[in-house]
């Protein structure tokens, strides 16, 4: 069985401050990690992904997290955030041959100017 | 190009009506999932396909849940008898299947569902 905790439910910061959004797994098997990021009235989109390889991972518009198999963490960073960053933030897990994602339940962030 | 649709956007059904709910997905993608996000919480898995083949439908909450994908495109999830619980927004993704796991799902906007 796979499961995600998302520690805080909500996150403030500064914008030009750095953006720590936590997020902890439980997986049997190898797991594949996810974040994604939901704005109002869009659908999910993938900020980064690990699969194997490199437990440093670089997504879109500045993003990394970095995967600990001895924590089962898979924290969400940005060294400097901006306004347009404000979203709900989803950590998955996958894995195991199979297709079926576990999300967490979310974090949403708040940029204050 | 075009991504995931889903429609209609936004659904309003008095308790005890049927309701359908419609999926197209990015042409060529091989896999969809429906998801159930309620207020406040994550994207819970109800469903998924591999063409027009369910693999796994053990999220669907009850039997008054069902879904269908045909012709291996355009899929519909069909709520019957709906109950206040149901209101959710329901979301539906895809891929294109290269390798099990680990790909990236691609969402559509979603149908909020409001039952009275």
């Amino acid at each position: 069985a796979q499961s995600v905790t998302q520690l805080g439910s909500h996150v403030s910061v500064s914008e030009g401050a750095l953006v720590l959004l936590r997020c902890n797994y439980s997986s049997s098997v190898p797991p594949y990690l996810f974040w994604y990021v939901q704005y109002p009235n869009q659908g999910l989109q993938l900020l980064l992904k690990y699969t194997t390889g490199a437990t440093l991972v670089k997504g879109i518009n500045g993003f990394e997290a970095e995967f600990k198999k001895s924590e089962t963490s898979f924290h969400l960073t940005k060294p400097s955030a901006h306004m347009s960053d404000a979203a709900e933030y989803f950590c998955a897990v996958s894995g195991g041959g199979g297709f079926k994602t576990i999300f967490g339940a979310g974090t949403r962030l708040f940029v204050k100017a | 190009g075009a991504g995931v649709s889903q429609s209609p956007r936004y659904k309003v059904a008095k308790r005890g009506q049927d309701v359908a709910l419609r999926c197209d997905p990015i042409s060529g993608h091989v896999s969809l999932f429906w998801y159930q996000q309620a207020l406040g919480q994550g994207p819970e898995f109800l469903t998924y396909f591999q063409n027009e083949a369910q693999l796994d439908k053990s999220g669907l909450p009850s039997d008054r849940f069902f879904a269908e994908r045909p012709e291996g495109s355009v899929s519909t999830l069909k709520i019957q008898r709906t109950q206040q619980e149901d209101s959710a927004v329901y979301l539906c993704a895809s891929h294109t299947n290269e390798g099990a796991g680990g790909n990236e799902q691609f969402f559509g906007p979603g149908t909020r569902l409001t039952v009275l």
